[in-house]
């Protein structure tokens, strides 16, 4: 069974600190895909990365993958409460586009 | 906005009752997947329908069931309701395999 699992599941930060979130996921896979989600809302799509060794970047989030070691972290600079939401990153199989298995989320908190 | 509307953005239904939310895809895209999101957990992979067919399915039961028209709109019915069924419903369109997919608003789901 495909396992995807994020850590830390809650984190609490202050405005102008980094964090880094973690996803490690369990089978093969080139395509790792991060999403937004405010409370009540739906998802919104951050990055798509989609080899090994890609790095993007957007404001003050920049994500990277690594299929060797089954890794993608989602870094943020310099916090701003606007960054507070549920974090989601996501893998497909191979061959099955698409149907994504996400992470168990994480919860993200910047205290001003 | 991502162009993916669904429909309704809230119900309620009796233990055991049918239902079926219904899903309008972003222009030109021909792949349309559904997800359960219980809270505060992430979303679940239901199926995902690619040009009227189904094309791939999660850990669902057969209760769970779709439908996608020439338009590439698509619906989700799920019969004999229980408590669990309880959810946000997510329907998430794509064109083609690999690139990000839109998600809608969500319907919520109450069982009672």
């Amino acid at each position: 069974e495909l396992k995807v699992e994020q850590n830390p599941l809650f984190l609490s930060m202050q405005e102008g600190k980094n964090y880094t979130i973690y996803c490690n996921y369990s089978t093969t896979s080139d395509r790792l895909y991060w999403y937004r989600q405010d409370p009540g809302k739906s998802l919104e799509s951050l990055f798509v990365l989609l080899s090994n060794g890609a790095v993007k970047q957007e404001g003050r989030l920049m994500a990277s993958l690594d299929t060797k070691a089954r890794l993608s972290t989602l870094h943020i600079t310099a916090a701003v409460h606007d960054l507070s939401a549920t974090y989601f990153c996501a893998v497909d199989r191979v061959f099955t586009g698409n149907q994504f298995y996400f992470g168990t989320g994480t919860s993200l908190t910047v205290i001003p | 906005e991502t162009g993916v509307t669904q429909s309704p953005t809230h119900l309620i239904k009796t233990r055991g009752q049918q239902v079926t939310l219904r899903c309008s895809s972003q222009s030109g895209h021909n792949t349309v997947s559904w997800y359960q999101q219980a809270l505060g957990q992430g979303p679940q992979f239901i199926f995902q329908y690619y040009r009227e067919e189904e094309n791939g399915r999660g850990n669902f039961p057969p209760r769970f069931s779709g439908l996608q028209f020439p338009n590439y709109s698509s619906e989700l019915n799920v019969n004999a309701l229980e408590l669990d069924d309880s959810a946000l419903y997510l329907c998430a369109s794509s064109f083609p395999v690999g690139t990000e997919a839109f998600f809608g608003q969500g319907t919520r789901l109450t069982v009672v």
